[in-house]
């Protein structure tokens, strides 16, 4: 099976940087996505890293090793509307395009 | 470009009782996928439909059962409803079969299910 462990909560202040770990048990995947969820709306695409290494766009980058299985995203100039929570999922060999979450990672922005 | 599609938002159902979802994918996109989000949790995976044929079965019972459309969209369909059936169901869609880079998956905004 697999598994996707993340912190529940995390909070920052805005302007900070903050990384959201994520760590995983899997028997084969593609790679590892990144999404972010407002309350009440659908996940958003943020990133993937198929190797290992940091991959950035924006304000967000993401990191994988998979020797450790391990990645993180994080978040730099951190804005109100960052707070979200953020879900580490990765894409399964397995055939087909299927994605397991990991738990989830509440963050709050506070002034 | 429009992004995904679903419908109903909200729905409210009572116990045993069965109930269709819809969503229409991204132009292009031949993959879509369900998913049910519980309050607090990640989404868990349902059903991957590719091509019209069924690609992926997440550990849901036979209570829940999909279907695709010629025109890529699709249908949830959960019969003999259960309290623990309420969730947001989503769907998403995705270019192509297979997990690889530049497959990304792409979310609509949820159907709110909630069974009395």
């Amino acid at each position: 099976g697999q598994s996707l462990e993340q912190p529940s909560e995390v909070t920052a202040v805005e302007g900070a940087i903050v990384q959201i770990n994520c760590t995983y048990q899997t028997s084969g995947f593609y790679g590892l996505s990144w999404y972010q969820q407002h309350d009440g709306g659908a996940p958003t695409f943020l990133s993937y890293n198929a190797l290992d290494g940091l991959e950035e766009t924006g304000r967000f980058s993401s990191f994988l090793s998979r020797s450790d299985s391990y990645g993180y995203l994080l978040l730099q100039e951190l804005q109100m509307k960052d707070s979200a929570s953020y879900f580490c999922a990765v894409r399964s060999t397995g055939g087909g395009n299927k994605l397991t979450f990991g738990t989830g990672t509440q963050l709050k922005v506070e002034l | 470009d429009a992004g995904v599609t679903q419908s109903p938002t909200h729905l409210i159902k009572t116990r045993g009782q069965h109930v269709t979802l819809r969503c229409s994918p991204i132009s292009g996109h031949k993959s879509v996928s369900w998913y049910q989000q519980v309050l607090g949790q990640g989404p868990q995976f349902i059903f991957q439909y590719y091509e019209k044929e069924e690609r992926g079965r997440g550990n849901f019972p036979d209570r829940f059962s999909a279907r695709q459309f010629p025109n890529y969209s699709s249908e949830l369909n959960v019969n003999a409803l259960l309290l623990g059936d309420s969730a947001l169901y989503l769907c998403a869609s995705s270019r192509g079969l297979a997990g690889a880079g530049g497959n990304e998956q792409f979310f609509g905004p949820g159907t709110r299910l909630t069974v009395l």
